[in-house]
């Protein structure tokens, strides 16, 4: 089993609608989450960070449930401009030290079209 | 401020040269990753830097490959004696890890295409 497993889609959804991308992982012990984004041929780069009472930024929307291992990312509203990977990003802190390893989901591929 | 650098942007060779790839960290980043990105996959650590403790190695898929990572700032991944599935485009990041969070900056990579 992946460590972080994501429905690889692809998603293609009209300008406007909502759209919502769900990850788990598998360490329990794991301790902070992240979506990034990839555009095509580029680097990967921060989205938002997920936290456990669950956030927004502006239409985006991140939640957690440590009981599940779960995290789910909404889109809400999209722009042609949203079209791009998500990556769900999962922290796992080595027992003490305090740093950690991220570890990548394969990505959800978003394709919003007029 | 200035970012991730990598170098060279491409790189083509042929199977069974050696090559070098560049990473620049972010000023004051203590942490700094290599990870690598085959055609429509998702990013697969290959190793971890940390200060001046020891680096996590665990993810380097043979022993052609190596990293170093000099007076804690510039680190060179080093690929030898490459393999066509060495073909992927690889990444670097930087951060400052703190406490359970672990922000990562990516570089634009470099494309490595081996012939």
């Amino acid at each position: 089993r992946k460590e972080v497993e994501q429905d690889p889609g692809p998603f293609n959804v009209p300008e406007g609608a909502t759209v919502a991308f769900n990850c788990t992982y598998s360490n329990s012990a794991s301790q902070s989450f992240f979506w990034y984004r990839q555009d095509c041929r580029k680097e990967p780069k921060l989205l938002m960070s997920v936290y456990s009472s669950g956030n927004e930024d502006g239409r985006f929307t991140a939640q957690l449930n440590r009981a599940s291992q779960y995290i789910s990312l909404l889109i809400r509203d999209s722009k042609l401009s949203d079209s791009a990977t998500y990556l769900c990003v999962v922290n796992t802190r080595a027992g003490g030290t305090s740093y950690g390893k991220l570890t990548f989901g394969q990505g959800t591929i978003l394709t919003v079209h007029p | 401020g200035a970012g991730v650098s990598q170098s060279p942007s491409n790189k083509v060779t042929e199977k069974g040269k050696d090559v070098e790839l560049r990473c620049d960290p972010i000023s004051g980043h203590t942490a700094l990753y290599w990870y690598r990105q085959s055609l429509g996959q998702g990013l697969e650590f290959l190793i971890y830097f940390q200060g001046n403790s020891a680096p996590d190695k665990s993810g380097l898929p043979s022993d052609r490959f190596s990293a170093e990572r000099t007076g804690g700032s510039v680190s060179t991944l080093t690929i030898q004696r490459t393999q066509q599935e060495d073909s992927a485009v690889y990444l670097c990041a930087s951060s400052i890890p703190q406490g359970a969070e672990n922000i990562q900056y990516f570089g634009a990579g470099t494309r490595l295409s081996v012939l």
